[in-house]
């Protein structure tokens, strides 16, 4: 299936500060999905994206919807050790198929 | 809303044995339910496509045989492993689709199998 390119794939932050990530594919996708996967757990839906160049937040969490439609970032503010855990970005194409990116493991240091 | 349930949690079985996971929507009706493979420090993988009363889709590479799907309603869809190898030892994880919440895909807490 695609594979969505994910980056960075592991960091380590100290708390209170602001995190980025972000996700890149070579294929246009409808819509973008944020999961956050903690350890023994099934990826939990942080944010979902429908429109090119859309701007959604969810408490700390913002994502944004590539103009391309070929990328989406998402951004924690502020930190704190709770946030820990395994991003994942998605993309689902325009046959409803969900590609899912290689992960991005978020260590927060008190 | 959009609550997703698997049972067992974990499993510990003997090689050559099956074993059966059971994948619930709790509170929606879900058109469609999937099935997802994941190994450690790795993305999920899909296994197969299931909406309820059909049979189910397979993704390339997963043995039908092996992998039994059953999706007997709109709330519950089982995974069976059907002898059972170490090699199968993996952490399984369903998700169901709901129209009510734009087709996004909810995720149970996944499924820890270790085949002695």
């Amino acid at each position: 299936g695609q594979q969505l390119n994910q980056s960075p794939q592991s960091m380590f932050i100290q708390e209170g500060e602001d995190v980025s990530m972000n996700c890149t594919s070579s294929s246009i996708f409808n819509t973008w999905l944020w999961y956050k996967q903690e350890p023994g757990e099934g990826p939990v839906l942080l944010i979902a994206l429908y429109k090119a160049g859309e701007l959604t937040s969810n408490g700390r969490l913002t994502a944004q919807f590539g103009i391309t439609r070929k990328d989406s970032f998402l951004n924690i503010s502020a930190s704190i050790p709770s946030d820990v855990g395994i991003y994942f970005c998605a993309g689902r194409d325009g046959n409803n198929r969900l590609a899912f990116g290689k992960g991005n493991q978020v260590v927060v240091i008190p | 809303g959009a609550v997703v349930s698997q049972h067992p949690s974990r499993v510990i079985c003997k090689s050559g044995t099956s074993v059966k996971i059971e994948c619930r929507s709790l509170d929606f009706q879900a058109t469609t339910m999937f099935w997802y493979r994941q190994f450690p420090k790795q993305s999920l993988m899909l296994m197969a496509t299931s909406n309820e009363g059909s049979k189910a889709t397979y993704e390339q590479g997963v043995e039908k045989d092996k992998f039994l799907i059953n999706h007997a309603s709109l709330t519950l869809s089982t995974l069976t492993v059907t002898s059972a190898h170490p090699e199968d030892s993996s952490f399984y994880i369903c998700s169901a689709r709901t129209e009510r919440t734009r087709n996004e895909q909810f995720f149970g807490p996944g499924t820890r199998l270790t085949v002695l």
